[in-house]
């Protein structure tokens, strides 16, 4: 039971947009900012969003981060096949004084 | 551009103390204001977040291995380490080490998969 809640899976078709969200609670993502990993088959996760809605350089603008309140979401637009991947959200925990994570949401593009 | 490597052995068998270092290379390991953190993942499932820590020696543990672990820092090697007590098939994961910047972690290892059995 990971301590940051997020879908299991979305699928969407290519082109269209899909949100990822990710629920926590006030010692985390609501008081702490949310960074999102997108982990491709195999590999190591890599740093999609971090500070909330900030995109590392490299990453495409497709990606985008939000938060309100105590959940965070993630928007994929313009979907395509390599998109294909976990995503993870993250962020640090007063409480556990530690980093949680959700529990990862596989993305299938149809 | 910093790189991060995970050695140490791919099969502990259970009891045994499981034991991983990450080396740092194309930047030293003491400058900046960084935390350098190890999580795991088992196979088909999410990341855990063991620990974390500062080139002062500070340490975090996640509460729910923190009696089994220690992360330690060796800045003349430009490496840190993982030590994982009496370990069981439970702990049979991919582990990576990363760089924390701020409060995001930034510069991930490609993992090292570690298997306990006996």
């Amino acid at each position: 039971q990971s301590v940051l809640t997020q879908p299991p899976s979305v699928s969407e078709a290519p082109r269209q947009r899909v949100t990822i969200s990710c629920s926590g609670s006030s010692s985390n993502i609501g008081n702490n900012a949310v960074n999102w990993y997108q982990q491709l088959p195999g590999k190591a996760p890599k740093l999609l969003i971090y500070y909330d809605d900030l995109l590392p350089s490299g990453v495409s603008d497709r990606f985008s981060g939000s938060k309100s309140g105590t959940s965070a979401s993630l928007a994929i637009s313009g979907l395509q096949s390599e998109d294909e991947a976990d995503y993870y959200c993250a962020a640090w925990d007063d409480r556990l004084n530690g980093w949680v994570f959700g529990g990862g949401t596989k993305l299938t593009v149809l | 551009q910093v790189q991060l490597q995970e050695s140490g052995p791919g099969l502990v068998k259970p009891s045994q103390t499981l034991s991983l270092t990450c080396t740092v290379s194309g930047g030293s390991i003491s400058s900046g204001s960084y935390y350098w953190s190890w999580i795991r993942q088992p196979a088909g499932k999410g990341l855990e977040w063991i620990g974390r820590i500062y080139t002062s020696g500070s340490t975090n543990y996640n509460p729910s291995l923190k009696s089994r672990v220690t992360i330690s820092v060796d800045t003349s090697k430009n490496q840190f380490s993982l030590k994982l007590s009496s370990v069981t098939a439970a702990d049979t994961a991919v582990y990576y080490c990363a760089r924390e910047k701020g409060d995001y972690m930034d510069v991930w290892g490609k993992g090292t998969t570690v298997t306990v059995s006996s």
